[in-house]
């Protein structure tokens, strides 16, 4: 079956410290791999993805692993900001159509002064 | 820039209600549109996508409808709500070949 699994559910840091959040996928065949930041009450957005052959994508403070023999990738803040308050999705994309997303449901991050 | 509108932005409706949510993109043409229903708590669930006018594909059973009336406009209607179709509805267009997604600012919708 083909899922998405995300950890921590929810963290707290405080403002200016570092936090990776965890996400193992059993999804074939795979596609690519997306982290989605969703600020609350809005639509997300993206802000890497990463194909079978990429090992990291960086975004700012952000930067994403993926590991395709795990099945597993993280993401990586750096430099916590408030602003980082947000829920972070990971999407993993199978098969060729469009409609193949598997989305976790997410870890929801807040940031503390 | 590619740009995803949708309306309203809150609702609350009795149960039996009907329901329609508008989805209207523009800064392209021809989009693949998407559908999803955030429920509290869970993650993303796929409901329709449309690769153009008239051609709706439906991920899930359940008592939601999708329409294509025009290139950039995607809708989303129910006859009679249940009290299980509340939750987040967000619209979404592709972006790009690799099949990054760019998302409406959502509808959050209550059913009492």
């Amino acid at each position: 079956k083909n899922q998405v699994e995300q950890s921590p559910q929810s963290l707290i840091i405080l403002e200016g410290k570092n936090c990776t959040l965890q996400c193992n996928y059993t999804v074939s065949p795979f596609s690519n791999l997306r982290w989605y930041k969703q600020d609350t009450g809005r639509g997300p957005v993206s802000l890497t993805i990463m194909t079978f052959s990429e090992n990291t994508k960086s975004n700012g403070r952000y930067t994403a692993t993926l590991d395709a023999d795990t099945k597993q990738s993280s993401l990586h803040i750096t430099a916590s900001q408030l602003s980082d308050s947000a829920s972070y999705i990971c999407v993993v994309s199978y098969g060729g159509s469009q409609g193949n997303l598997i989305f976790g449901k997410g870890t929801k991050l807040s940031v503390k002064p | 820039s590619q740009t995803i509108h949708q309306w309203p932005a809150t609702l609350v409706q009795p149960v039996g209600s009907p329901l329609s949510l508008e989805c209207t993109v523009e800064g392209t043409s021809n989009p693949n549109l998407y559908w999803y229903r955030q429920a509290a708590g869970r993650g993303l669930q796929l409901l329709f996508y449309s690769v153009g006018i008239g051609q709706i594909s439906s991920e899930v059973p359940q008592n939601l409808s999708a329409s294509r009336p025009q290139d950039r406009q995607f809708i989303l209607s129910s006859k009679k709500l249940l009290l299980s179709d509340s939750g987040f509805y967000l619209c979404a267009g592709l972006r790009d070949r690799q099949g990054t997604q760019y998302f409406g600012p959502g509808t959050r919708l209550l059913v009492l």
